[in-house]
Parts: C-alpha cells; structure tokens; sequence
C-alpha cells in the first residue's frame, strides 16, 4: 500500500523568503504525486502533479515540485512566499491504473509573517 | 463549471443518531471520493464511485457508514449510530473519466455529542 510522509507540522517563512515543503512517499512502482492546498472554509485544490517525464514540474501559483526517484521524494518549492500562500500543503501518492485514488499525508502548515 | 456541492456545511447531531450528507459532483465527471479529515490530519479515504458503482471501500470503514450514488450523478453519505469519534469533517471529490485531478468540495463538518 502506498504512503506519504510529511515531517514538518508547521513551517514559518517571512514574505518573500523562499519555501521547500517536504515530502516523501513510499509505494511499490513510479506513482502519482501530487500537492493539493487547503485554505480555511476552502476545499483542497490542485496545485501540481507528476506522472511521467520532466521530473521538474510547474504549479500554479509559481510553485514547482521535483520528483527525485533515488530518495522517494517530492518536494515542493517556491522562490518566493506571498501572505496569501498561508494555508495547508497535502503531498498525496495515487496509485497507476485504475481509480487513482490518492493517498494524503498529514499536511504542513505554512504561516507566513510580514 | 460550479464545482463540487456538498450539503450541509455543518452538521450537529446526538451520540446514536444517523446522518447523511449529501454531494452534487461537477456534471460531468463520472468519478466520485469520498474522504474524511479529522483535526491536524490528512484526508483518508472512505469510498469510491464509477458511475453508480462503488468500485472501492477503505477497509476502515466502519459497517456503520454506507454510500450510494443512484443514477450516477449526485451521492449520499450515511451514518448509523453516530460515535464521537465519527466528529470529522466529510469531504468529497469528484473527477474526469480520465481521473487523475480531483476537484474538491468545501465539506461536512460533522460534530457528534
């Protein structure tokens, strides 16, 4: 079965600092990952995704994320933190074939201060 | 495009009642999640449509919860005999037959007391 690691509860940042989240997987072949954003009273949106190919991928909101096979990995970055990126970050593995059903970590919590 | 409905937006019931929560899916998308998220944790999942199949259930689901997605388009989340430990927030999800993004509801914040 498939599992998602995310050792950070809370990560705090300064506006316009730069961000890594981490995130680490555990699943039998190449999976599925993705992150998903969850602000208060929002639901999760989408925010990046690696199937196959460049393991350099682009998101919305300027963040990217970076698949690296060797240490089951996939963190998200970006360069340079907003106020409004203050939310919930979901790493999430789904499964090839099939439903995709995704498997969640707990999250991170990014605070950002001014 | 409006997005995935859920309803209602809150939910407060007694130890012992039942429940239902209802999700409207983005029209034309076949697949359907359901997942629960409880305080500090990731969602986890609960079940999972195909059309009016439910394809896949998490082996902790409880014998307590059914779902059903009649016709297809909108489903049903029902809980028997409500615990405290059911208090969680009830999301939903939906997707494109080609299935790999899943648009999310705002969700079910349930609270049993």
């Amino acid at each position: 079965a498939q599992s998602v690691t995310q050792p950070d509860i809370h990560i705090t940042v300064s506006e316009g600092a730069s961000l890594e989240l981490r995130c680490n997987y555990s699943y039998g072949a190449t999976p599925y990952l993705f992150w998903y954003v969850q602000s208060p009273g929002q639901g999760l949106q989408l925010l990046l995704k690696y199937f196959s190919g460049d393991t350099l991928v682009q998101g919305i909101k300027g963040f990217e994320a970076e698949f690296k096979r060797s240490q089951s990995s996939f963190n998200l970055r970006k360069p340079s933190v907003h106020w409004s990126d203050a939310a919930e970050y979901f790493c999430a593995v789904g499964r090839r074939g099939g439903s995709y059903i995704p498997t969640f970590g707990r999250g991170t919590s990014l605070i950002v201060h001014p | 495009d409006t997005g995935v409905s859920q309803n209602p937006r809150h939910k407060i019931t007694k130890r012992g009642q039942n429940v239902t929560f209802r999700c409207d899916p983005i029209s034309e998308h076949n697949r359907l999640y359901w997942y629960r998220q409880t305080l500090g944790q990731g969602p986890e999942f609960l079940t999972y449509f195909q059309n009016e199949a439910q394809l896949e259930k998490s082996r902790l689901l409880s014998d307590r919860f059914s779902a059903e997605r009649p016709k297809g388009s909108f489903s049903t989340l029902e809980i028997q005999r409500t615990e405290q430990g059911d208090s969680a927030m009830y999301l939903c999800a939906s997707s494109p037959p080609e299935g790999e993004k899943l648009f999310f509801g705002s969700g079910t914040q349930l609270s049993v007391l």
